[in-house]
């Protein structure tokens, strides 16, 4: 089945640099990456995600990659703030019926100001 | 639109008690999924509905955990009799056929 590993565990930035999260996944059937960020005490929540027919797809801060052939995808946020702080969950899975998601053990990211 | 809601948020039980988690998607979601993160680890799947049948229960850790979906609406997890291990956070998710997963604020079950 599939797996997926997620680096790092723990990130400090300082507010206005770049952060960036990498995962890496096992099966090649996978074609759909989604992150979800979850802030304290509050509910996953999707904030970017991209599909295997594409490499790379951004949203004003935040950008994700992915390299189909290594088997690894990214997030990027540049320009980080305070309120960025927060767990991040990189996942992977077939998008199609029946999309069970495989998620990476997370990432908290910390934004100093 | 309303989102996922979960009930309840937190629940504290005794070791061998029983447990019922309940799950109400999105209107109109015919996906639903649970989902568990123990420990600070990674979320991890459990099962996936489709309406009322079960399409993957493969995540299931073992036949203490029933989870349902009567109708096809809301859905509930029972955990009988609750282990130390099943302590973690529940999630709840639902979705259009290839679509976004919609995440609930999940249930914080703690089994002493």
């Amino acid at each position: 089945g599939e797996n997926v590993e997620q680096h790092p565990s723990t990130l400090s930035v300082q507010e206005g640099d770049s952060a960036v999260i990498k995962c890496t996944y096992s099966d090649s059937a996978s074609n759909y990456f989604p992150w979800y960020k979850q802030e304290l005490g509050k509910r996953p929540q999707l904030i970017i995600d991209i599909r295997s027919n594409v490499g790379e797809k951004k949203d004003q801060r935040i950008a994700v990659t992915l390299n189909k052939t290594a088997k690894h995808f990214s997030l990027h946020i540049t320009e980080t703030q305070p309120e960025d702080s927060a767990v991040y969950f990189c996942a992977a899975g077939p998008m199609e019926y029946g999309n069970k998601l495989v998620f990476g053990a997370g990432t908290i990211l910390r934004v100093k100001s | 639109e309303a989102g996922v809601t979960q009930f309840p948020s937190h629940s504290v039980i005794e070791k061998g008690q029983t447990v019922t988690l309940r799950c109400d998607p999105i209107s109109g979601h015919d996906n639903l999924y649970w989902y568990r993160r123990v420990m600070g680890k990674e979320i991890k799947f459990l099962l996936h509905f489709v309406k009322e049948s079960k399409q993957d229960e493969s995540g299931m850790p073992n036949n203490r955990f029933l989870a349902e979906r009567t109708g096809g609406t809301y859905s509930t997890l029972k955990v009988q009799p609750a282990e130390l291990e099943d302590s973690g956070v529940y999630f709840c998710a639902s979705s259009l056929p290839n679509n976004e997963q919609f995440f609930g604020p999940g249930t914080r079950l703690t089994v002493l």
